[in-house]
């Protein structure tokens, strides 16, 4: 099975720097997704890491860790656009498309 | 990217009813993945649908509850068979492609909102 951990809430102001971080415990790791979920909406895809390191896309960045289990998403300059649920999601195997998800974490920004 | 659309995009539906969902997406992948997501929480792996096999069902899930079917490369649909309130939920069919920097991306469709009375 797969544990997949991340804080349930958290906030921030406008302009700020937030970090969110995920911890799983999987079997046969293959990736890291990051997915933005406005609500009522699909998600949206952030990031996908593979190897370790930091992949940095702008506003947002995305670092994987695969000998500590763990990765985590940075927000920076943050807009009251990015009130959202950040999910983490691992693939396993050889079917990539196969994602198991985190419960999620709710980001508020305030102004 | 992958455009994918859904229908119905919601419905309200009585206990003990089928619903249909169907899924499309606008160019030909191998597998397409259909996912729960619940009320308040996060998204759950139903099934993976090969095109031409039977599809590939996570631990708690049935065919007998959610037949699946893949006629072809584009197309899928989800039947939530036998309906309880407990059922209720939004479900979202993915498929993940490589661009053209050959990197892995996973693209959902807007989901069905199902309501179940």
């Amino acid at each position: 099975g797969q544990n997949i951990d991340q804080p349930t809430e958290m906030t921030a102001t406008e302009g700020a720097i937030v970090q969110i971080n995920c911890t799983y415990q999987t079997s046969g790791f293959n990736g890291l997704f990051w997915y933005q979920q406005h609500a009522g909406e699909a998600p949206t895809f952030l990031s996908y890491n593979v190897l370790d390191g930091l992949e940095e896309k702008g506003r947002f960045s995305s670092f994987l860790s695969r000998s500590k289990g763990y990765s985590y998403l940075l927000l920076k300059e943050l807009q009251m656009k990015d009130s959202a649920s950040y999910l983490c999601a691992v693939t396993r195997g050889s079917t990539l498309g196969r994602l198991y998800f985190g419960r999620g974490t709710q980001l508020t920004v305030w102004p | 990217s992958a455009v994918i659309s859904q229908k119905p995009s919601r419905d309200i539906c009585q206990r003990g009813t089928s619903l249909t969902i169907q899924c499309q997406v606008d160019s030909q992948v191998t597998m397409m993945f259909w996912y729960r997501q619940q009320p308040g929480q996060s998204l759950t792996l139903i099934a993976t649908a090969n095109q031409g096999s039977e599809a590939t069902y996570e631990s708690g899930f049935v065919i007998d509850k959610f037949p699946i079917s893949r006629p072809n490369l584009t197309f899928s649909t989800l039947t939530v068979s036998n309906m309880s309130p407990e059922d209720s939920s939004i479900y979202l069919c993915s498929v993940d492609q490589i661009d053209r920097g050959f990197s892995e991306t996973q693209y959902f469709g807007p989901g069905t909102r199902l309501l179940v009375l």
